[in-house]
């Protein structure tokens, strides 16, 4: 059965600042996904990793994925308060559903 | 905006009422997706269906849960006989059959609370 484990599970930051995500799966996956939701609302698809070595950005932030580690990191750069929200990392299972991990609550304090 | 629908937003039942959600993709989503989410958590896959057909359901989904998708557009989740720990959050994510790189696209959610 897939796991997909993320830490830390809360991060409180200082705006201005740069911290990484991780997100560790358990089987083979060549593809990773990172979403993003706020209080209340729905998720929002923020990166789509496709392959070993993928990497992409988008504004502050820069997901790369290394499939040979199972390891995919999401890293945020000068924070904003506008980054605050959960984020996810979800890993596909038989190629059908995607498994989702628990989480990062992200808080940016100005 | 996704172009995933879902209706109603809320609801509020109390414990042994039945309830409906549905669940309007675009017309290019032939596969379609239920999640719950509980507060804290990441969303836990329910079901899905390629076209009309539902090809996977998850061991959460009781026999009192059951979805379906009658001709391959909208799609209705029902619980009977509602529990308390049925309150959640249940989204609904489509997926084109043009899209190879798997990603899901989500509707807002239905936000179930069982008194």
């Amino acid at each position: 059965e897939l796991k997909v484990e993320q830490n830390p599970l809360f991060l409180s930051m200082q705006e201005g600042k740069n911290y990484t995500i991780y997100c560790n799966y358990s089987t083979t996956s060549d593809r990773l996904y990172w979403y993003r939701q706020d209080p209340g609302k729905s998720l929002e698809s923020l990166f789509v990793l496709l392959s070993n070595g993928a990497v992409k950005q988008e504004g502050r932030l820069m997901a790369s994925l290394d499939t040979k580690a199972r390891l995919s990191t999401l890293h945020i750069t000068a924070a904003v308060h506008d980054l605050s929200a959960t984020y996810f990392c979800a890993v596909p299972e038989y190629g059908n559903k995607l498994v989702f991990g628990a989480g990062t609550i992200l808080r940016v304090k100005s | 905006d996704t172009g995933v629908s879902q209706d109603p937003r809320h609801k509020i039942t109390k414990r042994g009422q039945n309830v409906t959600f549905r669940c309007d993709p675009i017309s290019e989503h032939n596969r379609l997706y239920w999640y719950r989410q509980t507060l804290g958590q990441g969303p836990e896959f329910l079901t899905y269906f390629q076209n009309e057909a539902q090809l996977e359901k998850s061991r959460l989904l009781s026999d009192r849960f059951s979805a379906e998708r009658p001709k391959g557009s909208f799609s209705t989740l029902e619980i009977q006989r509602t529990e308390q720990g049925d309150s959640a959050m249940y989204l609904c994510a489509g997926r084109g059959s043009g899209n190879y790189d798997g990603e899901l696209f989500f509707g807002e959610g239905s936000r179930l609370t069982v008194l």
